[in-house]
């Protein structure tokens, strides 16, 4: 069965850090590409961040360019955003999601983690 | 950026109703959209693919339909599961967008 599991969210100051980690488990992950959505409360949803099969490709909403980076380890079939500089506008719901190709798209995604970004 | 836009923003239906929602394109995305369905609280879930492929276990009373810059979903028959809020994305070229979601409600 696939599971991507979230974790690492919380309550964070403006200005602060945070990393997330999505684990993989039940498919090859290093066979898949990977992205980063989030949904502010109430709102949509808003793609931030695509990481391909071995790391060689990254791409970033302009929202985020600049403050976080996306890394896998797939040794480890995980996945990660490093969130720097927050702000009370990247507060929202942050969901790792599976890319079973360039044609398929997104077939699977996190149960979410929820970031606060307030003093 | 291309723009996804869906119409309606909301609709409200009865059990056992046929209803369609509607993806627009700010420019032709081949057949590069998905759909998905999220229900309050929950993480987004996958239902359709290349515009008209069902995803694995997606029953099919969920079929899609379009190329290019016009898209629809169909859901025929609604039970009370599926009322919920539906997103199209388009995946053909990043950034990666979203439709501002059709939320989909019992009349």
């Amino acid at each position: 069965e696939v599971q991507l599991v979230e974790s690492g969210g919380g309550l964070v100051q403006p200005g602060g850090s945070l990393r997330l980690s999505c684990a993989a488990s039940g498919f090859t992950f290093n066979s898949c590409e990977m992205n980063w959505v989030r949904q502010a409360p109430g709102k949509g949803l808003e793609w931030i961040s695509y990481i391909s099969t071995s790391g060689s490709t990254i791409y970033y909403a302009d929202s985020v360019k600049g403050r976080f980076t996306i890394s896998r380890d797939n040794a480890k079939n995980s996945l990660y955003l490093q969130m720097n500089s927050l702000r009370a506008e990247d507060t929202a719901v942050y969901y790792c999601a599976r890319m079973s190709g360039s044609y398929v798209g997104t077939d699977y995604w996190g149960q979410g983690t929820l970031i606060t970004v307030s003093s | 950026d291309i723009q996804m836009t869906q119409s309606p923003s909301s609709l409200s239906a009865s059990v056992g109703d046929r209803v369609t929602i509607t993806c627009r394109a700010s420019q032709g995305i081949r057949n590069y959209l998905a759909w998905f369905q999220q229900k309050p609280g929950k993480a987004p879930k996958s239902l359709i693919y290349a515009a008209s492929s069902l995803q694995s276990g997606v029953p099919s009373k969920f079929s899609g339909s379009g190329s290019g810059t016009d898209f629809t979903l169909t859901i025929s028959s609604l039970q009370p599961e599926d009322f919920a809020t539906y997103y199209c994305q388009q995946y053909d070229i990043y950034p990666l967008t979203f439709g501002q979601g059709t939320r989909l409600e019992i009349k």
